[in-house]
């Protein structure tokens, strides 16, 4: 079974900091997927790669960075957090083709900014 | 992506087959129909997809009418860990767009 992990299940920080939410996948899949889940506001996706050292933005990338320095790691980084990046982030991927392949994502990470 | 209608909530017993539906009358000939189930304080699961035909998985049955406007998850012997919400979602592996874009889907109650 394909497995995606995530490195904290919850995480509280404070507004300023810089956020490291960490994901790594066991499959070799060539993409990987950040989202952010809100109540009322569904999957939303902030950056994807499909390669290493590739990333493309999503519908969200704005006050956020990723990198891909290794094919299985995909870091999000939040370079200033803020209260309203409070919200439940997770990590997905999937292999490369047709862009109906399965998405497999992780347990989630909840981070809370105060 | 094309739109599916699901119902909101459903409820069942465990041990029952639970059949979920999912209405896609805007399907196009290259969609393939996809579930995800997303249970309490977990990220969203795959759970089986198909174009035209019937599937089987581990997990579960896919059902796709004739004219591929409607299709139907079943879960043949439901357990309390099936508890969760259903999403299904078109997908066209012609399109570019990566991303997943879920609905409200159908939150399942299974009963003891």
């Amino acid at each position: 079974d394909v497995k995606v992990t995530q490195s904290s299940r919850y995480l509280v920080k404070r507004t300023g900091e810089k956020v490291f939410l960490e994901c790594v996948q066991d499959m070799d899949h060539e993409n990987m997927f950040w989202y952010r889940q809100d109540p009322g506001l569904g999957l939303r996706l902030i950056y994807f790669s499909y390669d290493v050292k590739m990333k493309e933005k999503g519908d969200i990338p704005e006050g956020y960075s990723v990198s891909r320095e290794k094919k299985e790691r995909f870091s999000l980084i939040l370079e200033s957090a803020s209260t309203n990046q409070t919200s439940m982030y997770l990590c997905a991927s999937n292999s490369g083709g047709p862009s109906n392949q399965p998405q497999h994502f992780g347990d989630g990470t909840r981070l809370s900014i105060l | 992506d094309a739109k599916t209608t699901q119902p909101n909530s459903m409820e069942s017993n465990e041990e029952e087959p639970v059949h979920l539906p999912c209405n896609h009358s805007t399907i196009s000939g290259t969609d393939y129909i996809h579930w995800y189930r997303q249970l309490p304080s977990q990220g969203p699961e795959y759970v089986i997809h198909g174009l035209t035909s019937n599937v089987n998985n581990r997990m579960a049955s896919l059902a796709i009418a004739e004219d591929r406007k409607s299709s139907t998850l079943i879960l043949h012997r439901a357990t309390l860990r099936d508890a969760a919400v259903y999403y299904c979602i078109l997908r066209n592996p012609r399109q570019g767009a990566q991303k997943l874009v879920f609905g409200q889907g159908t939150r399942l109650t299974i009963n003891p």
